[in-house]
């Protein structure tokens, strides 16, 4: 079968730097994602990783490490707005585009002034 | 540019009813998939359309049926509610034309109350 592992919440302070990590066991694996939810909201994307390594976003970064079945989400320089549920996705590769993906149970996070 | 649009927003149903869920998918994506996020849970995958056929299913039973029509819009249909079907049902687009893997955009959802 397929699982993802993520901390179920996270608190930090408005400025600081967060990782949020994910472990994943897959069938397959065609690459990590990671979605923002805010309470109310529809998931939204952030980053994807489909080799090893830091892909980086403004103040959003993603890492993968395929060999640890492992990657992480760190968001620095941190906002209020920031405040939301983050989800780890795994998906597979259908014929050239996303299929299905497979969701972590999400991280929550809170951010304090 | 329109994103991904659903309706309607809430429906609340009584058990054993059926209830169908309309999905409207972004502009120039032409695959649609549904999920289901229980309160507190990361979405579920139901199943994904593409071509008017349904091309993956997760497991879901029977009662979760769809539909896509030629203008790639999609239906979710649910027969013989429980109340475990209570949730935000959240639809994805994305495009196959593409080359390599493509971002999934979600719309707002719709969230069903099963009483």
């Amino acid at each position: 079968g397929q699982s993802l592992e993520q901390p179920s919440e996270v608190t930090a302070v408005e400025g600081a730097i967060v990782q949020i990590n994910c472990t994943y066991q897959t069938s397959g694996f065609y690459g990590l994602s990671w979605y923002q939810q805010h309470d109310g909201g529809a998931p939204t994307f952030l980053s994807y990783n489909a080799l090893d390594g830091l892909e980086e976003t403004g103040r959003f970064s993603s890492f993968l490490s395929r060999s640890d079945s492992y990657g992480y989400l760190l968001l620095q320089e941190l906002q209020m707005k920031d405040s939301a549920s983050y989800f780890c996705a795994v998906g597979g590769n259908y014929g050239g585009s996303q299929g299905n993906l497979i969701f972590g149970k999400g991280t929550k996070l809170s951010v304090k002034p | 540019d329109a994103g991904v649009t659903q309706s309607p927003t809430h429906l609340i149903k009584t058990r054993g009813q059926q209830v169908t869920l309309r999905c409207s998918p972004k502009s120039g994506h032409d695959t649609v998939s549904w999920y289901q996020q229980a309160l507190g849970q990361g979405p579920q995958f139901i199943f994904q359309y593409y071509e008017e056929e349904e091309r993956q299913r997760g497991n879901f039973p029977d009662r979760f049926s769809g539909h896509q029509f030629p203008n790639y819009s999609s239906e979710l249909n649910v027969n013989a509610l429980l109340l475990g079907d209570s949730a935000l049902y959240l639809c994805a687009s994305s495009s196959r034309t593409g080359v390599g893997t493509d971002t999934q955009y979600f719309g707002p959802g719709t969230r069903l109350t099963v009483l």
